[in-house]
């Protein structure tokens, strides 16, 4: 198994621009999330999904979208980046609720001038 | 929503010494509190995580207590070796997960 894996590993954007970050699971896990982790601010809840078809927003979904088209893949978009997006954004898949050990990806590291 | 504050947010130690971390949360429907080990440019690892219904719970050289009246638990770990040097993650659920700002743990050797 490869785990949690996400693509890019380190991205470079100028202000307005849109990218994807990519987010894939091999454990056939329901629920995943999308994180982001700023210097003292731990890590915030973006989105997640509990399964295809299902998403909702978490602490700080503003700037952000998601979709989940399938069990294994979680695309995390910027529509129109902002420097406030300057971050690095881990991605995680858990089986079932919350209350269960989350397994995260190694992060994409984005910044945004 | 459920707020987790973790203190202190660095500690250093003495190789051999004991390391703890507390940590508080305000959503008294919590029932699940995680604690995660991040080591540099790696994503968080689950190392212990203790559930609403126990006190205590061990594992090797890490312990976890949860005091739900206080609303608060704690990280030990016990003859801190240089591979514990890591940033540490608090967490607590009600309906999702809530993160603490983490602690940068140093042991010096």
């Amino acid at each position: 198994n490869a785990g949690v894996t996400q693509t890019p590993k380190f991205q470079v954007l100028k202000t307005g621009q849109s990218m994807t970050l990519q987010c894939a699971q091999d454990m056939n896990h329901e629920y995943m999330s999308w994180y982001r982790q700023d210097p003292g601010m731990g890590l915030r809840l973006i989105h997640y999904s509990v399964g295809a078809g299902i998403t909702d927003q978490g602490e700080v979904p503003n700037g952000y979208n998601v979709s989940r088209s399938t069990t294994e893949d979680f695309p995390l978009r910027l529509l129109s980046a902002a420097p406030s997006q300057t971050s690095v954004y881990f991605c995680a898949s858990n089986p079932g609720a919350p209350n269960n050990e989350q397994f995260f990806g190694p992060g994409t590291r984005l910044t945004v001038l | 929503g459920e707020n987790v504050e973790q203190h202190p947010s660095t500690l250093s130690v003495q190789e051999g010494d004991s390391a703890v971390i507390k940590c508080t949360y305000s959503d008294s429907a919590s029932n699940y509190f995680p604690w995660y080990k991040q080591e540099l440019g790696k994503g968080p690892q689950l190392i212990i995580d203790i559930r609403s219904n126990v006190g205590e719970k061990k594992d090797q050289r890490i312990a976890v207590t949860l005091n739900k009246t206080a609303k608060h638990f704690s990280l030990h770990i016990t003859e801190t070796q240089p591979e514990d040097s890591a940033v540490y993650f608090c967490a607590a659920n009600d309906y999702k997960l809530s993160f603490g700002a983490g602690t940068t743990v140093t042991v010096r050797a």
